[in-house]
């Protein structure tokens, strides 16, 4: 079954912890997205890899890490110095061709700091 | 910089009614523009790209490079319609895509 899936779904962390978000796809796409939703403030990019063992700051990458080691997957962390980490985070893998342009999403992980 | 503008947070209509989501969009050169949508329990998905110039759901939408808008419509609304929209632009060597804040719409029988 091709795709893009997230892990887990729901994730809860305790204030001060690191927690690392997984994405894997299947896809072969090279390029890979991490969007944090929240409520009336769409979707918002954290960072993203257009290869492997390259990424970029998106809007809001302060308190995320991210690493590209493989092409499959895509994995954030969401550290301690991130100030509001409850959220809904979506992974996207990313056909980016002229006329072809299509983002894959996956179901999401719900943060939850408690 | 790339930005995608939805004035929109929520949209109420009727069932049958028409419906037109509203999206505008700055970037300087020849951008790439989508509607995504996010049914209730399900993955945000595509809809549909300017550049197929297709309806799917029966859903259309035009790029207006003048007023550089890309607005989502639809003549007769259904309840099944129901969702999050969501306006996305691709630029110049596609390397981000990026979205607006998205418009709820909700269809009333």
């Amino acid at each position: 079954d091709g795709g893009i899936t997230q892990s887990p779904k729901y994730l809860f962390r305790k204030e001060g912890q690191n927690v690392t978000l997984s994405c894997e796809q299947n896809l072969n796409h090279d390029a890979m997205y991490w969007y944090r939703q929240d409520p009336g403030q769409g979707l918002r990019l954290i960072y993203y890899s257009q290869i492997v063992n390259d990424f970029q700051k998106g809007d809001i990458a302060e308190g995320y890490s991210v690493s590209r080691e493989k092409k499959e997957s895509f994995p954030l962390t969401v550290t301690s110095a991130q100030k509001n980490p409850t959220a809904f985070y979506l992974c996207a893998s990313i056909l980016l061709q002229s006329g072809r342009t299509e983002a894959f999403f996956g179901q999401g992980t719900r943060l939850t700091v408690v | 910089a790339q930005r995608v503008t939805q004035p929109e947070k929520l949209l109420s209509v009727f069932k049958g009614a028409p419906v037109e989501l509203k999206c505008n969009y700055s970037y300087s050169g020849s951008p790439e523009l989508f509607w995504y949508v996010q049914y209730s329990r399900q993955r945000l998905q595509l809809l549909l790209r300017h550049i197929s110039r297709e309806s799917i759901k029966g859903f259309t939408a035009d790029l207006n490079k003048g007023e550089t808008s890309f607005h989502l419509k639809k003549p007769f609304a259904q309840e099944e319609d129901s969702a999050m929209y969501y306006c996305a632009l691709s630029g110049l060597g596609y390397s981000t895509l990026t979205f607006g804040k998205g418009t709820m719409l909700l269809v009333s029988p």
